[in-house]
């Protein structure tokens, strides 16, 4: 199957500081990726649709100028939480369909834990 | 909005049990998918069910799609350790570029031995 790889996996950071989380589509072309959100036992929360060439797309209440997203090509997609505060500790799961194989399956990378201090 | 509700949010069987999770959604479905999260770990892709009706196995794991394509089940017989995660089912939702998924709260299943 195709391959998502994320990085970092772990993070910490000082509050008021920025962090960029790289998605990387290793096998497969993808124009579109998304980032989820997951708080501790809790659901996956789409954030935004990832577009490559052009700007994300972000889903009601999330801060398009706390996340900042860019696609800057056809295999990397990258999240930057700016000034980040302790509320915005979790863990960013990033994903894409291979359009190639195009089986329904959405591929995970192995997400990236931030915890802001 | 599309809302996908997952039942029960909690379960905890001895090891040989059976378990099943239930999953609906506010709105008719083209298709549902299933995931399992082990601890700590990312989502991984169990199964898509495209037709209405439909029923799917995978060894020990039996996945339903209803006739209103409205509501799913996952029932996987004698549980095992290695069945330990949290279980989501997943609606497409169409975003301006495509369609991405919407996730239920998700099942988390514990088996002791």
């Amino acid at each position: 199957g195709a391959v998502v790889s994320q990085h970092p996996s772990w993070v910490i950071c000082k509050s008021g500081t920025s962090v960029k989380i790289e998605c990387r589509s290793l096998d497969f072309q993808a124009t579109t990726m998304f980032w989820y959100r997951q708080f501790p036992k809790q659901s996956l929360m789409l954030m935004a649709t990832s577009n490559e060439g052009s700007k994300a797309t972000y889903e009601q209440g999330v801060e398009k100028d706390k996340f900042l997203i860019n696609h800057a090509s056809l295999t990397l997609s990258t999240l930057t939480v700016t000034s980040a505060h302790p509320e915005d500790s979790s863990f960013y799961i990033c994903s894409a369909w291979d359009r190639g194989l195009w089986t329904g399956e959405l591929f995970f990378g192995e997400g990236s834990r931030l915890t802001v201090l | 909005g599309q809302q996908v509700m997952q039942i029960p949010q909690y379960q905890h069987v001895q090891e040989g049990e059976d378990f099943t999770t239930y999953c609906n959604s506010s709105t008719t479905l083209s298709n549902i998918q299933w995931y399992k999260q082990r601890p700590g770990g990312h989502p991984v892709f169990l199964i898509q069910l495209v037709k209405s009706g439909e029923v799917k196995k995978q060894k020990r794991l039996t996945f339903q799609f209803g006739e209103a394509k409205k509501n799913s089940s996952l029932h996987i017989t004698a549980t095992q350790t290695t069945d330990v995660g949290t279980y989501f089912c997943a609606g497409p939702r169409w975003v301006n570029s495509g369609y991405a998924l919407n996730f239920g709260k998700g099942t988390s299943l514990l088996v002791t031995p």
